[in-house]
């Protein structure tokens, strides 16, 4: 099993509301990502988890939250976006955190609109 | 923190024809990774590379670390080849913790 799944596959949210984005995998990988993708535009690295703790944080601003309570599973908490938070959202695990050594999997993405 | 250039953006090709993609980096990039992304968002790793050359199928990916270039290769495209190509490479140099900083991407359509 390769496949890193998440969900929702879209969402609508407005500007007040709180939601979380989730991803699972299976694979036994130590290392999780979020990606943020806006549109005709290439991925952007927001955070990095390994073994559970935050590796990485691209100064991304504190509306988006994320959480890692098992190996398994990634959330992605948002609270207070702005419309220009609008983007596809990534995920993807790797069995390290070495991306000069290890593949990263991805998901297909949340697809996020924000009114 | 490293850096990606990759050409051409756009690509328009023909049934059968051979496709080359090309892929700068900066210092310190230890891996080359060669991802493919259809519309629908999702994206799969095609190759993997530190030196050499690594072929799967049709498609052939070539690294040449002292100039700092990598190639990607489609022999005899196929519509179904249509989609966006990224490198990308690990954002920091050090090997440590780290993800990806990719390429702006080239959209290859392949016409039948």
């Amino acid at each position: 099993d390769t496949e890193v799944t998440q969900t929702p596959k879209h969402l609508v949210m407005g500007m007040t509301n709180k939601k979380s984005l989730k991803c699972e995998q299976h694979m036994g990988h130590r290392a999780m990502y979020w990606y943020k993708q806006k549109a005709k535009k290439p991925p952007e690295l927001m955070f990095v988890y390994s073994y559970e703790k935050l590796s990485i944080n691209e100064s991304v601003p504190s509306r988006f939250s994320p959480e890692c309570p098992n190996s398994s599973l990634l959330n992605l908490h948002l609270h207070a976006l702005q419309p220009e938070d609008s983007a596809l959202y990534l995920c993807a695990s790797s069995q390290t955190k070495r991306t000069g050594v290890d593949i990263q999997y991805f998901g297909a993405g949340t697809r996020l609109s924000v009114l | 923190k490293n850096e990606v250039e990759q050409s051409p953006q756009n690509l328009t090709a023909q049934e059968g024809e051979f496709i080359t993609i090309n892929c700068s980096y900066s210092v310190g990039i230890s891996a080359l990774h060669w991802l493919q992304q259809h519309p629908g968002g999702g994206i799969v790793s095609l190759f993997m590379l530190s030196s050499g050359k690594k072929k799967h199928g049709r498609l052939i990916a070539t690294i040449n670390i002292q100039e700092k270039h990598s190639s990607l290769h489609i022999t005899a495209s196929h519509p179904r080849d249509s989609a966006v190509y990224i490198c990308a490479g690990p954002m920091y140099s050090g090997g440590g913790a780290d993800g990806l900083t990719f390429g702006k991407g080239t959209h290859l359509i392949i016409q039948p």
